[in-house]
C-alpha cells in the first residue's frame, strides 16, 4: 500500500519563474494538505484541498495556488518566486477525522 | 488563534536514559493533539495523537505523551532512548471539529541527539 508521493524530490528555480509541485495522496484517502517547511522551521499549512475544492488557507499569498483532481491527486502551483520561497514543500493526505499522513517533500531551491 | 511552543531546540541524551520532551499549546477548544518525528531529508512520520479519552496515549516505537488541559501540555516521553531515536520532533495541534483531518499548526521541533 503505496503512501503519500510527491514529485519532484528536488527541484532548481531562479526568481520570478513559475512551479509546479505534485503529490499522489496515500490509497483510500480523500484530503490533501500542503505546508512550507523552511530550514529550521516546523512546517507551515498552506492550504487543504477536498471534493476538488479549496476548504482552508493559511496564511500565504495569492501567488501560491493549488488544485485537487478526480483522482485526489493534487498540484501546488507557486508563481513570480522569490528567494524565501527556498524550502522543503509537504504534502499530507487524511481522511475525514483521521491524522494526516505526509509525504517525503519536494526540496526546492530558489536561485 | 492557535499555537504550539517547545521550549528545547536541542536535547542530548545518552542511549538507554529516559526522555521527555516538552511541549506546551495555546488552542480555544478541546485540542487534538499530535507528535510527529523526521529524519533528515525525510517526511513527517506520527508517533502518537490525542482526540479525547484517556489523558495518556500510547504511540509506536516505544513513545508515549500525557495531556494536561490545566498546563496546557503534551509532553512526549520514552523510558530508554535507542540511538535510532535521533531526529526532530514536532508537537502540532489540529483545529476544527474533525481534528486530525484539518489544519495542523506546529511547533518549530526539537532536535534530539543520541550519545552512544
Amino acid at each position: 500500500d503505496a503512501g503519500v508521493t510527491q514529485s519532484p524530490t528536488h527541484l532548481i528555480k531562479t526568481r520570478g519563474q513559475q512551479v509546479t509541485l505534485r503529490c499522489s495522496p496515500k490509497s483510500g484517502h480523500d484530503t490533501v494538505s500542503w505546508y512550507q517547511q523552511a530550514l529550521g522551521q516546523g512546517p507551515q499549512f498552506i492550504f487543504q484541498y477536498y471534493e476538488e475544492e479549496e476548504r482552508q488557507r493559511g496564511n500565504f499569498p495569492d501567488r501560491f495556488s493549488g488544485h485537487q483532481f478526480p483522482n485526489y491527486s493534487s498540484e501546488l502551483n507557486v508563481n513570480a518566486l522569490l528567494l524565501g520561497d527556498s524550502a522543503l514543500y509537504l504534502c499530507a493526505s487524511s481522511l475525514r477525522d483521521q491524522p494526516q499522513h505526509f509525504g517525503d517533500g519536494t526540496r526546492l531551491s530558489i536561485l | 488563534a492557535q499555537s504550539v511552543t517547545q521550549p528545547d531546540i536541542h536535547i542530548t541524551v545518552s542511549e538507554g536514559a529516559s526522555l521527555e520532551l516538552r511541549c506546551n499549546y495555546s488552542y480555544g477548544a478541546t485540542p487534538y493533539l499530535f507528535w510527529y518525528v523526521q529524519s533528515p531529508g525525510q517526511g513527517l512520520q506520527l508517533l502518537l495523537k490525542y482526540f479525547s479519552g484517556d489523558t495518556l496515549v500510547q504511540g509506536i516505537k516505544g513513545f508515549e505523551a500525557e495531556f494536561k488541559r490545566s498546563q496546557s501540555s503534551f509532553n512526549l516521553r520514552k523510558p530508554s532512548v535507542h540511538w535510532s531515536d535521533a531526529a526532530e520532533y514536532f508537537c502540532a495541534v489540529g483545529s476544527g471539529v474533525t481534528g486530525g483531518g484539518n489544519k495542523l499548526t506546529f511547533g518549530t521541533g526539537t532536535q534530539l541527539k543520541v550519545e552512544l
